[in-house]
């Protein structure tokens, strides 16, 4: 149960188009469609973006979307805003009945 | 709306033992199944444990297992941790979280705001 690889940070400029890597094993993300993806602002708790790699829950902004190809899946977030400055953490289901989560991203909005 | 109040979080002495409780409203509570995830401070999420809707199936972490015991209370719509044998590593903030989806094992959607753990002598 080892935690997925994601970048330690991520920037981009109002508007612009940014992509966020999780990245696992054949034995969580790339055996299962089952990736989900959390956004947390400091001090609160983490929010439901993405689930099923690329469902959005109701109330998500269509700015935020989800891919998977192979061990790893992708977090996109389009039209950056200022309120996308956050914490970003992927989930992956890994058998047994058990998830394990990546190592988070801090994406900054310049 | 759906709420989830987490409690009995606090300081503990290694070895020592808590349990964690998790008030639910505003949703179908024996319907669905539940997860505990935990935060080290300034780190990131850690899945611990889940628990199907009936209670009939529970899934643990690696590093809790043996130690921690995840169980709810439909009749009361509340779920609990016990965390036994404590070490310094569990010091986190508790999540509780709702799944997605009803009565399947699906991954957390709705979040709690935590209570937070302290193991230090």
């Amino acid at each position: 149960q080892s935690a997925l690889t994601q970048p330690a940070s991520v920037s981009g400029s109002p508007g612009q188009s940014i992509t966020i890597s999780c990245t696992g094993t054949s034995s969580d993300v790339g055996g299962y469609d089952y990736v989900s993806w959390y956004q947390q602002h400091p001090g609160k708790a983490p929010k439901l973006i993405i689930y099923d790699v690329n469902t959005r829950p109701s109330g998500v902004s269509s700015r935020f979307s989800g891919s998977k190809s192979g061990d790893t899946a992708s977090l996109a977030i389009s039209g950056l805003q200022a309120e996308d400055e956050a914490a970003y953490f992927c989930c992956s289901y890994a058998g047994g009945g058990t998830y394990v989560f990546g190592s988070g991203t801090e994406v900054t909005v310049l | 709306q759906v709420q989830l109040v987490e409690s009995g979080g606090g300081v503990v002495q290694p070895g020592g033992s808590l349990r964690l409780s998790c008030a639910a409203s505003g949703f179908t509570f024996g319907s669905y199944a539940l997860h505990w995830v935990r935060q080290a401070p300034g780190k990131g999420l850690e899945w611990v444990a889940l628990i199907l809707f009936d209670g009939n199936e529970k899934h643990y972490a690696d590093s809790v297992k043996g130690r921690f015991t995840i169980s709810r209370d439909n009749s009361k719509n509340t779920l609990y941790l016990q965390m036994d044998s404590l070490t310094p590593d569990d010091t986190a903030v508790y999540y509780c979280a709702k799944a997605v989806v009803v009565i399947a094992a699906t991954p957390p959607e709705y979040w709690g705001q935590g209570t937070l753990v302290t193991v230090s002598s």
